[in-house]
């Protein structure tokens, strides 16, 4: 059973804080990586994909991956209140189907 | 260029009734995805498509959930005599279908299905 874990949160940052997501997978054969943003009532929106080990930044938003813990990362710097979302994280194997982790809900506190 | 489209974006039946909800993917994208959502929890995965075939169905709920897709583009999923249990937001995702090491497409996600049974 591939599993995909993330904790549910929510979590709670000031305004202008980096907020800080974890994302843990159980496939050692994962090959992708992604981070989707949810907001209330809306579809999932891509907002970072991952593929290698180390850091990729994209503006404030930095993926973060480390195959060899099985573990990958969304820091956002500078929140804003308009970064207040579920943030999923999506894996990917070699195959077309992903997995999908719960969500932790963000919450930015103006 | 035109993003996914799922029709209709809301719909009311009654408890019993069938229901058919449409997806029509980005063109060009050979891999089409079915979730679930329930109010305040996570995607459920239902099947998944590549072109006109489906790989991976084991998270249908039931056998009165059903999906097809032909001519490798749109896809329906069926809900015969339809439960309560089964109001939810349905998504319909598609991506390029990479293999191997080129299976690093995202997902794309349309803005759903409300589906309320009554």
């Amino acid at each position: 059973q591939k599993e995909v874990e993330q904790n549910s949160g929510p979590l709670s940052v000031p305004e202008g804080a980096i907020a800080s997501l974890n994302c843990t997978y159980s496939d050692r054969g994962s090959q992708s990586f992604f981070w989707y943003r949810q907001y209330s009532g809306k579809s999932p929106e891509l907002i970072m994909s991952i593929y290698s080990n180390g850091d990729k930044e994209d503006g404030r938003f930095t993926a973060q991956l480390n195959k060899a813990s099985q573990y990958v990362s969304l820091l956002i710097r500078d929140s804003q209140p308009s970064d207040s979302a579920t943030y999923l994280c999506a894996v990917k194997g070699y195959g077309q189907n992903f997995v999908f982790g719960p969500g932790t809900r963000l919450s930015v506190l103006p | 260029g035109a993003g996914v489209s799922q029709s209709p974006s809301n719909k009311v039946t009654e408890k019993g009734k069938d229901v058919e909800l449409r997806c029509d993917p980005i063109s060009g994208h050979t891999a089409l995805y079915w979730y679930r959502q329930s109010l305040g929890q996570g995607l459920e995965f239902l099947i998944y498509f590549q072109g006109n075939s489906a790989p991976d169905k084991s998270g249908l709920p039931s056998d009165r959930f059903s999906a097809e897709r032909t001519g490798g583009s749109v896809s329906t999923l069926t809900i015969q005599r339809t439960q309560q249990e089964d109001s939810a937001v349905y998504l319909c995702a598609s991506s390029l279908a990479g293999t191997g090491i080129f299976s690093n497409q995202p997902q794309h996600f349309g803005d759903g299905t409300r589906l309320s049974i009554l």
